[in-house]
C-alpha cells in the first residue's frame, strides 16, 4: 500500500538523550515536513524538505535536526537542547501540483 | 509573519443544526486547506481551496475562500454526531518553480455535536 510509515508510535526520552524518529514514505513525493502538535493547538512547521539532501528550517527548529538521504526518508532528531519535547509528531508528504499534504500516524514523545 | 485564526475554538451543537467555523489568515496565501483530526488520531485532508471565490462540498461540509477578505469558511449543514472532531485550517505560500513552503495552522476548531 502507498503511504507513510511513522515509527516507533510511543517514544520515550531520557533528559540529555538524543532520539530520532523514523518517516518513510513510498508515495513518491518530493517533499516532506515535519510538524509538532501540543495538546489543544494546531500543529508547528519544525524543519521541511523539498529535494534530497536539501532542507529549511521551520518556525520551531531550534533543538531538531534532521536528514535527507534519500527520497523516501525524512528521519528527525530531538536533541537534548529541545528542553520541551513533549508532544505529537506528525510527518507529512506532498507532491507536486495541487495536491494537500498527506500525514502519518505520528509519533507521541513523552519525557521518561 | 503569517498568523491563522479560527473561531470559534469549540462549539457544541445539536444534530440537525447549522453552523459555520470561520479562519482568517494575515498575507495573502496562494492555497487554504481544511483538515478534520479525530481524537489521538492524524489529520485528514477535506477540502484544497486555490483561489478566490472556490468552493467546494462534500457531504453536509462546504468550504470557501474569500482570498481578498482573507476568509474561509466551514459551513456544517444538518450536523450528524459523525461529524464531532477537531477541524483546522491551513494556509501554504507556493514558489514559482512549484514548490511549496510548510502549512501555517491554526489553532483547530473543537466541534461536538450532541444527539
Amino acid at each position: 500500500d502507498g503511504g507513510i510509515t511513522q515509527s516507533p508510535k510511543y517514544l520515550f526520552r531520557k533528559e540529555g538523550q538524543n532520539v530520532t524518529l523514523s518517516c518513510e514514505q513510498n508515495l513518491n513525493h518530493d517533499a516532506m515536513y515535519w510538524y509538532r502538535q501540543d495538546p489543544g493547538q494546531g500543529l508547528r512547521l519544525i524543519y521541511y524538505s523539498q529535494i534530497v539532501n536539501d532542507f529549511q528550517k521551520g518556525d520551531i527548529a531550534e533543538g531538531y535536526s534532521v536528514s535527507r538521504e534519500k527520497k523516501e526518508s525524512f528521519p528527525l532528531t530531538v536533541t537534548s537542547a529541545q528542553k520541551n519535547p513533549t508532544a505529537f509528531y506528525l510527518c507529512a508528504t506532498s507532491g507536486f501540483g495541487n495536491q494537500p499534504q498527506h500525514f502519518g500516524d505520528g509519533t507521541r514523545l513523552s519525557i521518561l | 509573519e503569517l498568523k491563522v485564526e479560527q473561531n470559534p475554538l469549540f462549539l457544541s451543537m445539536q444534530e440537525g443544526k447549522n453552523y459555520t467555523i470561520y479562519c482568517n489568515y494575515s498575507t495573502t496565501s496562494d492555497r487554504l486547506y481544511w483538515y478534520r483530526q479525530d481524537p489521538g488520531k492524524s489529520l485528514e485532508s477535506l477540502f484544497v481551496l486555490l483561489s478566490n471565490g472556490a468552493v467546494k462540498q462534500e457531504g453536509r461540509l462546504m468550504a470557501s475562500l474569500d482570498t481578498k477578505a482573507r476568509l474561509s469558511t466551514l459551513h456544517i449543514t444538518a450536523a450528524v454526531h459523525d461529524l464531532s472532531a477537531t477541524y483546522f485550517c491551513a494556509v501554504q505560500f507556493m514558489y514559482s518553480g512549484g514548490g511549496a513552503d510548510g502549512l501555517t495552522f491554526g489553532k483547530g476548531t473543537h466541534l461536538i455535536i450532541q444527539p
